[in-house]
């Protein structure tokens, strides 16, 4: 079944530190895949995309991320993380085929110390 | 381009009763989807839209559930006799057909049932 893992549901850091977000999928022939962030009681909102090319991909607020095919994962990371990264962030993939439905992890919540 | 809106943000309601939500996709986005989110979970996909035509549906979607896009563009998700385990928020999104189908989300609709 496809299947899309978030290992840590929650992840302290304190200030200016830096952080890794871990994702792992199910394998597929092809795949789409990205990070979307949720503040609390808001939607959710795209941090980045891998579709093809480089498999380096960067995106806002100083977010990164890089596609593993054999690993079959996509962890995100910041160099320096900010009070204001606190949120949910969601891993989602659309696994290649005939459907268009993108399939999220449990999330993790990133929690910034001072 | 104003984003993906839903109406309501909040909706309570008493078990039994019936609610309806609607949601405006962002404009030209001939795609759109509903996905429902629990607390301390990710998004789970419940059907898509591709102009007005619903192309997929989850088995999330019981008969009691109905969604509808009736000119392609706003659609309206209805919950007939809701139940205590429909509360929950429920997302939509949007999409270009074609350039990844990257899917914009709204702020989402809050739904308790009393």
């Amino acid at each position: 079944a496809q299947s899309v893992t978030q290992l840590d549901s929650q992840v302290p850091v304190f200030e200016e530190a830096p952080v890794e977000l871990r994702c792992n999928y199910s394998s597929s022939v092809s795949v789409y895949l990205f990070w979307y962030v949720q503040y609390p009681n808001q939607g959710l909102q795209l941090l980045l995309k891998y579709l093809s090319g480089s498999t380096l991909v960067k995106g806002i607020n100083g977010f990164e991320a890089e596609f593993n095919k054999s690993q079959t994962s996509f962890h995100l990371r910041k160099p320096s993380v900010h009070i204001s990264d606190t949120a949910e962030y969601f891993c989602a993939v659309r696994f290649g085929g005939a459907t268009n439905k993108l399939i999220f992890g449990t999330g993790t919540l990133l929690a910034v110390q001072p | 381009d104003t984003g993906v809106s839903q109406n309501p943000r909040h909706k309570i309601t008493k078990r039994g009763q019936n609610v309806t939500f609607r949601c405006d996709p962002i404009s030209e986005h001939n795609r759109l989807y509903w996905y429902r989110q629990t607390l301390g979970q990710g998004p789970e996909f419940l059907t898509y839209f591709q102009n007005e035509a619903q192309l997929e549906k989850s088995r999330l979607l019981s008969d009691r559930f109905s969604a509808e896009r009736p000119k392609g563009s706003f659609s309206t998700l209805e919950i007939q006799r809701t139940e205590q385990g429909d509360s929950a928020m429920y997302l939509c999104a949007s999409a270009k057909l074609g350039g990844g189908d990257i899917q914009y989300f709204g702020a989402g609709t809050r739904l308790s049932v009393l």
